[in-house]
């Protein structure tokens, strides 16, 4: 069976103070992998995805930036947090072919900006 | 790009009885419409989906119906307990390079009372 594992679980940082969440699955090879970010009360918004290692597309522009370095990990990262950036950030995965809009999200991890 | 409208944004109901949630979408091309259940501090969970190659879909207690003509989806939820209070979020496909992209309505909040 997947698993997907997000970390850290919640994080309270300072405006301006750098951030990496992290994302990896195990159990599945290749999965397209994706960032989602859902404000408190709000809908999900995806902001990227990655269909393999070392490339990562850009939906929405946020001043964050993601990495594919491997196959089961996703990484999600900005040098300078902005008061926006507070939310819930998801990571989730999907299979290939046929079932690729399918997601599966991870548990989350709680960013809180101060 | 693919829009999504989801109706109610609140919706009480007491136990026992039905509720229906409401989403349109824009794209003619969308062919999957899954919907999440959301508990509070949890992530979102695939309750139900559905293609566009069918027009009903039931799992148990829930129900989702699609009208491709009219390009609406809704999910019925019967004989609702206390555990099925949560937000609801319908959301549409729309193809993105090699994966797929959802978007996602604004959310129902559910509440059911005893």
């Amino acid at each position: 069976a997947q698993t997907i594992h997000q970390w850290p679980v919640a994080e309270i940082k300072a405006v301006g103070s750098p951030l990496s969440l992290g994302c990896t699955i195990k159990g599945k090879s290749s999965p397209n992998l994706y960032w989602y970010w859902q404000a408190t009360g709000g809908t999900l918004q995806q902001l990227f995805y990655s269909i393999t290692v070392g490339q990562v597309e850009s939906v929405v522009q946020l001043n964050l930036s993601a990495s594919r370095p491997k196959d089961d990990q996703f990484i999600l990262s900005t040098e300078k947090l902005l008061l926006s950036h507070s939310g819930f950030y998801l990571c989730a995965w999907s299979p290939l072919g046929t079932s690729a809009e399918t997601l599966y999200f991870g548990s989350g991890t709680r960013l809180t900006v101060l | 790009g693919e829009q999504v409208e989801q109706l109610p944004s609140i919706l009480r109901v007491q136990e026992g009885s039905s509720a229906s949630i409401n989403c349109s979408y824009e794209d003619s091309a969308s062919n999957y419409f899954p919907w999440y259940k959301q508990e509070p501090g949890e992530n979102p969970k695939l309750i139900i989906d559905i293609r566009s190659n069918m027009e009903r879909k039931q799992i148990q207690e829930l129900i989702v119906l699609l009208d491709k003509k009219a390009k609406r989806f809704s999910l019925h939820i019967t004989d609702t307990q206390p555990g099925d209070s949560a937000m609801y979020f319908c959301a549409a496909s729309e193809r993105q390079g090699g994966s797929a992209k959802l978007i996602f309505g604004e959310g129902t909040k559910l509440t059911v009372s005893s």
